[in-house]
């Protein structure tokens, strides 16, 4: 079946301008997830959502930074007046469940290459 | 809280030999399931396999094992008869099973392999 998929792969942007990242999760997954992937590091948790809602924004870095999930389904994560420091790859991954084990493994998308000039 | 730790920042193996990648994690959670991600160059994250805390036997899928050591809390992957498709970026990662918790990386491993 299809993937994660996120639109759009390279995103490139001035300082100052805002931008929409989008996410495709698999389908009949509940659990949604954002991550931000700076180089030369491993992937960093920024939101959660579990249907509709969110669960867990915590790894938002600001209120610059947000996200939506309006049907269950998609989601797009949202930049405001972005900042050079913002460029990164950002991870979409989905889940079944979260309740723990080997179905809460979450599959990631091929990422979004954001760079802020 | 948890933290995963990969001390190898590259390693290097030839074609068909085995080798092992490593990692070490850090959590107070009775309950957790540890992960390994294969990243290769364009970009996307692949899961490769998973091992529960109280799984009795260590995970296996295909050509990658997890050699789980709870005591020591270490959760190294080992490829057999490694492949040129296998040179990539290795991630360790975690997740405890307590309520709601996401997955926690490791900074990775870049393996390359050789002809």
């Amino acid at each position: 079946g299809a993937g994660v998929s996120q639109t759009p792969s390279n995103k490139v942007t001035e300082k100052g301008k805002y931008v929409e990242l989008r996410c495709d999760p698999i389908s009949g997954h509940t659990a949604l997830y954002w991550y931000r992937q700076s180089l030369g590091q491993g992937p960093e948790f920024l939101i959660y959502f579990q249907g509709t809602g969110a669960a867990d924004d915590s790894g938002l870095p600001n209120d610059r930074f947000f996200a939506v999930r309006p049907e269950g389904s998609v989601s797009t994560l949202k930049i405001q007046r972005t900042e050079r420091g913002d460029s990164a790859v950002y991870l979409c991954a989905s889940s079944l469940l979260t309740s723990g084990g080997a179905r809460d493994t979450q599959y990631f998308g091929p990422g979004t290459r954001l760079t802020v000039l | 809280a948890q933290k995963i730790t990969q001390t190898q920042p590259g390693m290097f193996v030839q074609e068909k030999e085995a080798v092992t990648l490593d990692c070490t994690y850090d959590t107070s959670d009775p309950s957790y399931g540890l992960f390994w991600y294969k990243q290769p160059s364009s970009g996307e994250m692949i899961f490769l396999i998973y091992q529960g805390s109280y799984d009795q036997q260590n995970a296996t899928e295909g050509r990658y094992s997890l050699n789980f050591q709870k005591a020591r809390k270490s959760a190294n992957l080992v490829i057999s008869a490694s492949q040129l498709g296998d040179s990539a970026m290795y991630f360790c990662a975690m997740r405890a099973n307590s309520g709601y918790s996401t997955l926690t990386f490791g900074k990775g491993t870049m393996l390359l392999v050789s002809p």
